[in-house]
């Protein structure tokens, strides 16, 4: 079964450090990927996706994965953190279920930035 | 384009109360999905649907019921509540299967 597994529930970074936030998955064919964030009381929004172009990807808000087929990985990061950064994070990956392609999500990792 | 909206925003209901989400998508998408979001479990998808008229179970879809009458709106029915159907519902709509699937703003439901 095709599954998505995040590291850390909760990550904690200084404003101006590193942020990484690990994804691995599992998937029985080339997997479609995506990682969206998700700000308090709101619905999710679509950072990034890779769909088999190249492995490095880049999105929105200074964001960037890379997909790592040997590790079957699919980390964020962002060089420099900034406070509007806190937020929680979903991997997800879609892969074929029961005759449909589906969405299938990790189960968050709540990123906090302090000053 | 409003994207997708999500009615009610909050609701508290009684255990056995029925009630039915309404969502709504302008950007005509063809497949629509109902999620529930629990702390420490991600999102698990409950119904979708693949155009107009047409349903289908996702991974939780015991308890809920779900009609897609027209291509913009998906309706998720719950028809006696019970307190385990406490959750966040978040409705989600993509143009095809592969494609991104945008994202309502979510309705909390607290069922007593």
């Amino acid at each position: 079964a095709q599954s998505v597994t995040q590291l850390g529930s909760h990550v904690s970074v200084s404003e101006g450090a590193l942020v990484l936030l690990r994804c691995n998955y599992s998937s029985s064919v080339p997997p479609y990927l995506f990682w969206y964030v998700q700000y308090p009381n709101q619905g999710l929004q679509l950072l990034l996706k890779y769909t088999s172009a190249a492995t490095l990807v880049k999105g929105i808000n200074g964001f960037e994965a890379e997909f790592k087929k040997s590790e079957t990985s699919f980390h964020l990061t962002k060089p420099s953190a900034h406070m509007s950064d806190a937020a929680e994070y979903f991997c997800a990956v879609m892969a074929p279920s029961g005759g449909y392609n589906k969405l299938i999500f990790g189960a968050g990792t709540r990123l906090a930035v302090h000053p | 384009n409003a994207g997708v909206t999500q009615t009610p925003k909050f609701r508290v209901l009684k255990t056995g109360q029925s009630m039915t989400l309404l969502c709504a998508q302008d950007m005509n998408h063809e497949y629509m999905y109902w999620y529930r979001q629990d702390p420490g479990m991600g999102l698990r998808l409950i119904h979708y649907s693949v155009g107009e008229g047409t349903t289908a179970k996702g991974e939780v879809p015991d308890g809920y019921n779900v009609s897609r009458l027209k291509k913009q709106n998906f309706l998720l029915g719950l028809e006696s509540a019970a307190p385990s159907q406490t959750s966040v519902y978040f409705c989600a709509s993509s143009y095809r299967e592969l494609q991104t699937q945008y994202f309502g703003p979510g309705t909390r439901l607290l069922v007593l």
